[in-house]
């Protein structure tokens, strides 16, 4: 079974600053999907980036990119230019690739509440 | 840009009443998900559905929940009996195919008192 850490249950940035949230997960699979949805006040599950394990190169979306190691297990959100609008909650997941429908279910980490101050 | 759609946002309901929670998924999708975040906790797995049946369910998702999909497109889940530790956020979500990543509605906060 996979298992997603998020060690960082709440962390504040100032508006325009850069900050990186943190996420650590255990799986013997080779072929996976790495996601980072963000969460809103409006409880609206709104997918940020995702990364797929073949992949050396990091993704990125606008401001937000992500440092994928995959040998340390590691799969940190790093968001630039932090807007007011970027307060919400951060969950990371983790998905299984392959082997028939049932196995893309998402395994999710506890979450991050962000706040970005004015 | 397509949405799933969950209906009600919000319902509350009596302890053993059942309830229904619907969701329309984006129409070419393929694969339906219910997931649950009971306040302040992490967002849990339900249950998978494909080609009309259910291809995965969590040890949650014992004899009191049961899905279906009854007219191809509308994608139901049933409490019954409901109890006050079902009350939770329950989010639909869809995904057309095995390469893509999946669309969540905005969630039905099920209240049980």
């Amino acid at each position: 079974a996979q298992t997603v850490t998020q060690s960082q249950p709440e962390m504040s940035v100032q508006e325009a600053e850069t900050v990186t949230l943190s996420c650590t997960y255990d799986t013997s699979e080779s072929n996976y999907y790495l996601f980072w949805y963000k969460q809103p006040p409006s409880r609206q599950m709104i997918l940020v980036i995702r990364q797929e394990a073949y992949k050396q190169q990091n993704a990125t979306e606008n401001r937000f990119s992500v440092n994928f190691q995959k040998a340390a297990k590691s799969f940190s959100l790093k968001i630039s230019d932090s807007q007011l609008g970027d307060t919400a909650m951060y969950f990371c997941a983790f998905m299984k690739h392959g082997g028939g429908g049932s196995n893309y279910k998402l395994t999710f980490g506890k979450g991050t509440l962000l706040t970005v101050n004015p | 840009e397509p949405e799933v759609t969950q209906t009600p946002s919000h319902q509350v309901t009596q302890m053993g009443q059942e309830v229904i929670l619907r969701c329309v998924p984006i129409s070419n999708h393929l694969y339906f998900y219910w997931y649950r975040q009971i306040l302040g906790q992490k967002v849990e797995f339900l249950v998978s559905f494909y080609n009309n049946e259910i291809s995965e369910k969590s040890e949650i998702f014992d004899d009191q929940f049961s899905v279906e999909r009854p007219d191809g497109s509308n994608f139901t889940l049933k409490i019954r009996s409901t109890k006050l530790e079902d009350s939770a956020m329950y989010f639909c979500a869809s995904r057309r195919g095995q390469a893509y990543g999946y669309t969540f509605g905005s969630g039905t906060r099920l209240t049980v008192v």
